[in-house]
């Protein structure tokens, strides 16, 4: 089955504690990008990344930290998460770059820290 | 800078009736991309519909179509027949050349039977 899988899907963490959500596709797709959503204000880019070792800063970048050492995965990492970063995450991934390209969803993360 | 502006924060109709959620868009990029997603109360994204910013006929997928009105920067969508299962909140977003895509603050609607 063609999906996008993120992992954790809930975590609760405490100020400070380093911490990476996984996201996954088997798609074979080009383009992945992660996303926040917050009561509100919608959802808002991250990270993006265009293939393996191109990555670019979406509209709130600050506090996390993206790779993409393979095409499949993209994984963001807070490396001081803070209470402001408490949100639901998304990762979605689309086949390439076309701005034609609907993007795939993941099930999404929700973060809590305290 | 790219924009989309979602002003019905929700929205009500009627099983069967037709609904409009609106959508205004900001860009200067020639070519850009317009697509809408649902959101259920289980939270998952599901692609509704895609607009792009040279097709000449406003796209149509089923139950949903897009009215694309390019001089006025409007991409509203119109969901006809609406049914219980259409009850979600609704995302417009916009994907420019650079990659960035960036999403509206979404409308919720709520189908009454």
């Amino acid at each position: 089955e063609a999906q996008v899988t993120q992992n954790p899907r809930y975590l609760i963490t405490v100020t400070g504690k380093k911490l990476t959500v996984t996201c996954s596709q088997n798609m074979n797709h080009e383009y992945m990008s992660w996303y926040r959503q917050d009561p509100g204000l919608g959802l808002r880019q991250i990270y993006y990344s265009m293939n393996v070792e191109v990555t670019d800063k979406g509209d709130v970048p600050e506090g996390y930290k993206v790779s993409r050492k393979e095409k499949r995965n993209f994984p963001l990492i807070l490396e001081s998460p803070s209470p402001n970063q408490t949100s639901l995450y998304f990762c979605a991934s689309s086949l390439g770059t076309s701005v034609s390209y609907e993007q795939y969803f993941g099930p999404g993360t929700r973060l809590t820290v305290t | 800078a790219q924009k989309i502006t979602q002003t019905q924060p929700g929205m009500f109709v009627q099983e069967k009736e037709a609904v409009t959620l609106d959508c205004t868009y900001d860009t200067s990029d020639p070519s850009y991309g317009l697509f809408w997603y649902k959101q259920p109360s289980s939270g998952e994204m599901i692609f509704l519909i895609y607009q792009g910013s040279y097709d000449q006929q406003n796209a149509t997928e089923g139950r949903y179509s897009l009215n694309f009105q390019k001089a006025r920067k409007s991409a509203n969508l119109v969901i006809s027949a609406s049914q219980l299962g259409d009850s979600a909140m609704y995302f417009c977003a916009m994907r420019g050349g650079y990659q960035k895509v960036t999403f509206g603050t979404g409308t919720k609607l709520q189908v009454i039977p």
